[in-house]
């Protein structure tokens, strides 16, 4: 069974960081891209990062270019998102998720969510 | 860049209603589109891919269509367990990932 546990979320004052964590297992996790993706409270959906299987090739959402750091460790089958600069616009819930099957970057898979607050 | 309008962004429904949730690209995308359904504090849940595909374990009463700018979600007989917030998804390539603004389908 595929799950991702995120972690690593909670209450931060403007302008300082965070690091997230995703937890993957009940799949061979190398071989999937996967993404960050934020909802704000009362609102949308926002796909904030995405990284190959392999690490290479990390992009970024336009909002958080030059401050949002995505990584993983394959060895640990864990994904990251490193946080600075922190704003009161990136409040919201960070859910990691899983590339689907298919060629298309659709998300088959997602974890529980992370709050993040960013508020003095 | 690549817009997507989903319509209506609510709608009002009974149980054993069809009901069709469009979403408009500003640009061609083939067929390169998600439908996601989400209930409250619940992570989205993927339902289409590639347009018209059925993810593994959904209930073959939704469904999928279109190709280039225009894409459909139907649903065939409304179940109690389909109300929820419904979001297209443009799935072409980061960093292009763009969701739709979500539909709110509501019990009538």
């Amino acid at each position: 069974e595929v799950q991702l546990l995120e972690s690593g979320g909670g209450l931060v004052q403007p302008g300082g960081s965070l690091r997230l964590s995703c937890a993957a297992s009940g799949f061979t996790f190398r071989t999937y891209a996967m993404s960050w993706v934020r909802q704000a409270p009362g609102k949308g959906l926002e796909w904030v990062s995405g990284i190959s299987g392999n690490g290479g090739n990390p992009q970024y959402a336009d909002s958080v270019k030059g401050r949002f750091t995505i990584s993983r460790d394959n060895s640990k089958n864990t994904l990251y998102l490193q946080m600075n600069s922190l704003r009161a616009e990136d409040t919201a819930v960070y859910y990691c998720a899983k590339d689907g099957f298919s060629a298309a970057r659709d998300f088959d898979y997602w974890g529980q969510g992370a709050l993040v607050t960013v508020s003095s | 860049d690549i817009q997507m309008t989903q319509s209506p962004s609510s709608v009002s429904a009974s149980v054993g209603d069809r009901v069709t949730i469009t979403c408009r690209a500003s640009q061609g995308i083939s067929t390169w589109l998600a439908w996601y359904q989400q209930k409250p504090g619940k992570a989205p849940k993927l339902l289409i891919y590639d347009a018209s595909n059925l993810q593994s374990g959904v209930p073959s009463r939704f469904s999928g269509s279109g190709s280039g700018t225009d894409f459909t979600l139907t649903i065939s007989s409304l179940q109690p367990e389909d109300f929820a917030t419904y979001y297209c998804q443009q799935a072409n390539s980061f960093p292009s990932i763009i969701f739709g603004q979500g539909t709110r389908l509501e019990i009538k």
